[in-house]
C-alpha cells in the first residue's frame, strides 16, 4: 500500500500566521491518465472530514481561497494562507491513484 | 441540497454483525460511487471499499474483505455496509462519502456511525 507521510504532526499557530502542510507519497501519485490523485480534507472535532483540496490544487466549492495545494510526483503540500479561528482541527492528505486508497496520519493545527 | 444520512450509532456484542444505511439525497444517486471509511479511535482514516450503484459493482481495500459487505438500493437512494464477526478492534466511527465518476472524491460525507463492540 502507498503510505503517505504528513509532517508536522502538530502544527502550532497564531490567528492570521501562515502555514504549510507537507505530505509525502512512498510512490508517485501521477496516474497512467495524467492526473495525480491527491486530495486535502479537514476535521474539526467532532465532525465528519471536510474536502478541501482535490487533484493537488484545486479548491473545493465553497473553501475559502486562503487555502491552496501544491507539489506533484510524491511531495505535495497544503498551504493556510492566513489562519482563521475555524481552520483549526486535524488536516488529512489522501490519495486515490494506487489502490487501496490511503491517507496520512494527519496534521493538527492547534493554537499559539 | 446534498445530504448524506447515515443510521445512528450501534452498541453490538462481539461475534455479531451490524448493518449500517446511508440514505442520499439532494442529487441523482447512480451518477455517483459511495465510499465508506473507518476511523478507529484517536485515529486516522481508513478506506474500506465502494459501491456504484449504476451497475452494483464493488470493490474492497484487501484489509476489509470478508469483514465488510457494501450495497445499495437504488429504488431508495440508500447505501448499506454490514460487518460481520464483530471484534474490538472494529469499535469506529464509519462514514460514507460520495464520489463522481470524474475526480471530484469526498466532496459529501455522511455523519458517521460509532460502532462499539463490547459485552
Amino acid at each position: 500500500d502507498v503510505v503517505l507521510t504528513q509532517t508536522p504532526s502538530i502544527l502550532s499557530a497564531t490567528i492570521g500566521q501562515s502555514v504549510s502542510i507537507s505530505c509525502r507519497s512512498s510512490q508517485s501519485l501521477l496516474d497512467s491518465d495524467g492526473n495525480t490523485y491527491l486530495y486535502w480534507f479537514l476535521q474539526r472535532p467532532g465532525q465528519s472530514p471536510q474536502r478541501l483540496i482535490y487533484l493537488v490544487s484545486n479548491l473545493g466549492s465553497g473553501v475559502p481561497n486562503r487555502f491552496s495545494g501544491s507539489g506533484s510526483g510524491t511531495d505535495f503540500t497544503l498551504k493556510i494562507s492566513g489562519v482563521e479561528a475555524e481552520d483549526l482541527g486535524v488536516y488529512y492528505c489522501m490519495q486515490a491513484t494506487h489502490a487501496p486508497w490511503t491517507f496520512g496520519g494527519g496534521t493538527k493545527l492547534e493554537l499559539k | 441540497e446534498v445530504k448524506l444520512q447515515q443510521s445512528g450509532d450501534e452498541l453490538v456484542r462481539p461475534g455479531a454483525s451490524v448493518k449500517m444505511s446511508c440514505k442520499a439525497s439532494g442529487y441523482t444517486f447512480t451518477d455517483y460511487a459511495m465510499h465508506w471509511v473507518k476511523q478507529s479511535p484517536g485515529q486516522g482514516l481508513e478506506w474500506i471499499g465502494t459501491i456504484i450503484p449504476l451497475i452494483d459493482t464493488t470493490s474492497y481495500n484487501q484489509k476489509f474483505k470478508g469483514k465488510a459487505t457494501l450495497t445499495a438500493d437504488k429504488s431508495s437512494n440508500t447505501a448499506y455496509m454490514e460487518l460481520s464477526r464483530l471484534t474490538s478492534e472494529d469499535s469506529a466511527v464509519y462514514y460514507c462519502a460520495r464520489a463522481p465518476y470524474s475526480a471530484d472524491y469526498f466532496d459529501y460525507w455522511g455523519q458517521g456511525v460509532m460502532v462499539t463492540v463490547s459485552s
